[in-house]
């Protein structure tokens, strides 16, 4: 069965560096691995988007290893309104039908 | 540009019956993926439909089901419905050029089902 993990939860403080990985150890070959923030009661926001090495975009980076069983989210310079849930979203293979599988989310909380 | 919306924003249900959830992709998306959230969960995917042809499915019984118009506005039913389906039902849209069931989805603010 595919498992997408990630940390339960994160600690930071503002203007700090953060990093957050997610390991998918079945992800299929040919999908994308995509990023997306949650605030409660809201439906994800997209971050980021990549299928290997690294993209990075005005807000985030996305470091992903040639093997792509893991993919590492980097946001650069962390405000209090950057607290919330983050996820990975990666498709799977096996069995007849495609899936795709959210990871297990990370709840970011920034202090000032 | 009109972003996902979908309808209602909430509602209640009883054990057994039926519901209907709409959804309206983003213009110039044909793609729309369907998604349940139960409370302090993370989502977990039902279904997604390219160009009205079901495109991949989650490990949800048959008695959720759902349709795709040519607008490609999209709709997801559920039958029977247990005390175990009261969530958050986000629906996603994406372009989909390539059909590739990873292509970049943006999300609607969800519909909240409660079943009594």
């Amino acid at each position: 069965l595919a498992k997408t993990t990630q940390p339960i939860s994160m600690d930071s403080y503002e203007g700090q560096e953060v990093n957050i990985t997610c390991s998918h150890n079945n992800i299929a070959t040919n999908d994308y691995i995509t990023w997306y923030q949650q605030f409660p009661s809201q439906g994800p926001r997209f971050i980021i988007q990549g299928y290997k090495t690294k993209v990075t975009n005005e807000v985030a980076s996305l470091f992903i290893p040639a093997d792509r069983k893991s993919s590492t989210l980097s946001l650069p310079r962390v405000s209090l309104s950057d607290t919330a849930v983050y996820y990975c979203l990666v498709g799977v293979e096996g069995g007849a039908t495609n899936k795709l599988i959210f990871g297990t989310g990370t709840l970011l909380a920034v202090q000032p | 540009e009109t972003g996902v919306t979908q309808s209602p924003t909430h509602l209640i249900k009883t054990r057994g019956q039926q519901v209907t959830l709409r959804c309206s992709s983003q213009s110039g998306h044909n793609t729309v993926s369907w998604y349940q959230q139960a409370l302090g969960q993370g989502p977990q995917f039902i279904f997604q439909y390219y160009r009205e042809e079901e495109n991949g499915r989650g490990n949800f019984p048959p008695r959720f089901s759902g349709l795709q118009f040519p607008n490609y506005s999209s709709e997801l039913n559920v039958n029977a419905l247990e005390l175990d389906d009261s969530a958050l039902y986000l629906c996603a849209s994406s372009g989909g050029l390539a059909g590739s069931i990873t292509d970049t989805q943006y999300f609607g603010p969800g519909t909240r089902l409660t079943v009594l």
